[in-house]
Order: structure tokens, then sequence, then C-alpha cells
């Protein structure tokens, strides 16, 4: 069964630092992409960040580009997002999700139960 | 961006109602739209792929349809489990990939 499990979340000041992690088991990690998908309380999906199975790709939002930055594991089977100079927009829940193969049209087909990061003073 | 408007924002109906939910992308997406059901507190969940393609697990009484630049999720006839929030996807042309705004299937 594949299982993916969002960890680090928590309130932090504006301004700030954190470091979301998600362990992913059940699959072959390495043979995957992966995305962060946020959804801000009471809102829609919003997509956050992309990383190719060997990272040689990654793409970001506008909306956090120059302060978020993915990567990944494959021998720890961990996806990661820091995330840097944290706004009070950026207050949601963060989702990883797998980019699924061509049985799902590489449309994100698994999602963690998501982490959630509260940016307020 | 292509951008992804779903109509109406809110359905209300009753079970065993039929329920149709729009999707319009700003510019094609051929057929890459993907439909996703949310429930309260849970994370987003696959329902739909390449326009009409039913993912792994999901129920026959979903169908979707379109491409182009318009696309339909249609639930034939609505059990108790099907009152959530729908999300329509692209990722045909990306960066970046992205959601429609949702639309609430609730009990009248």
């Amino acid at each position: 069964e594949v299982q993916l499990v969002e960890s680090g979340g928590g309130l932090i000041h504006p301004g700030g630092s954190l470091r979301l992690s998600c362990a992913a088991s059940g699959f072959t990690f390495n043979t995957y992409s992966m995305n962060w998908v946020r959804q801000a309380p009471g809102k829609g999906l919003e997509w956050v960040s992309y990383i190719s199975r060997n990272s040689d790709t990654i793409y970001y939002a506008d909306s956090v580009k120059g302060r978020f930055t993915t990567s990944r594991d494959n021998a720890k089977n961990s996806l990661y997002l820091q995330m840097n100079t944290l706004r009070d927009e950026d207050t949601a829940v963060y989702y990883c999700a797998r980019v699924g193969d061509d049985w799902s049209g590489y449309s994100p087909d698994s999602w963690g139960q998501g982490t959630l990061v509260t940016v307020s003073s | 961006e292509i951008v992804l408007t779903q109509s109406p924002a809110t359905l209300s109906l009753s079970p065993g109602e039929r329920a149709t939910l729009s999707c319009r992308a700003s510019q094609s997406v051929g057929s890459y739209l993907a439909w996703y059901q949310q429930k309260p507190g849970q994370a987003p969940r696959l329902l739909i792929y390449d326009a009409s393609n039913r993912a792994t697990g999901v129920p026959a009484r979903f169908s979707g349809s379109g491409s182009g630049t318009d696309f339909t999720l249609t639930i034939s006839s609505l059990e108790s489990e099907d009152f959530a929030v729908y999300y329509c996807h692209q990722r045909f042309n990306w960066p970046p990939e992205t959601f429609g705004q949702g639309t609430k299937v609730e009990v009248k």
C-alpha cells in the first residue's frame, strides 16, 4: 500500500524557516516524480513544487520561488521542502503527492495526510 | 498559466440524484484533465484522469467527459459518501500545474 507521511509543520513567525519532510513507503520511490501541494484554511488546492525522479528537474510556483527549496533523498525514500522567509500567506496544510505514471495520466495519484504550517506573529 | 474555472460553486442535491460538475480551461488542455474528491479533513483523492478514465477503485457512478477547454464530471446517482468538494486539475501546460477553485456538492 502506498503511504506518504508528512511531518515538520508547526507555528512559525513571519520571516522564519521550516523544513517539511515526507516519508514514502509501499512503492519504489526513486521511480516517481513528486509534488508539494498546499491548501490554505478553507481554500482550494495550490500546486507548490515538482521534483523529478532523480532531482534533475525542479519547478516552483511563482508564489514560493526563491524562498522554498524542494529536494529528495532516494536512499531514504524521503522528500523535503525547505521553506524560508515565511509569510502569513504561506499558512496552509502542505501535502506531498506522488506524480502518477501512465496508468493515472501522470496526475498526482497518492497523497499524504498533510502537515499544517501556521505563519503568525 | 492555464486558469481552470469550475461551476457551480455549490451544488445542492439529494441522495440518488444526478450531479453534473463543470470545469472550463482558459486554453486547451487536450484531454489532460483530472478530477479529485476531497472530504473534510482528508487529502484529495484522484477520481478521473485524462478526462474520462476512472482511477483504480473509483465506482462506476463517477464519469468524466470533455476535451479541449470544457469538461464535465458526472455522478450518476449520489451516495451519501459522495458529498464532498471536487477539484479539476491540469498538467498539460505546466509549470505551473493548476487546480480549479472547487465545487462543493452538499446535501439539499
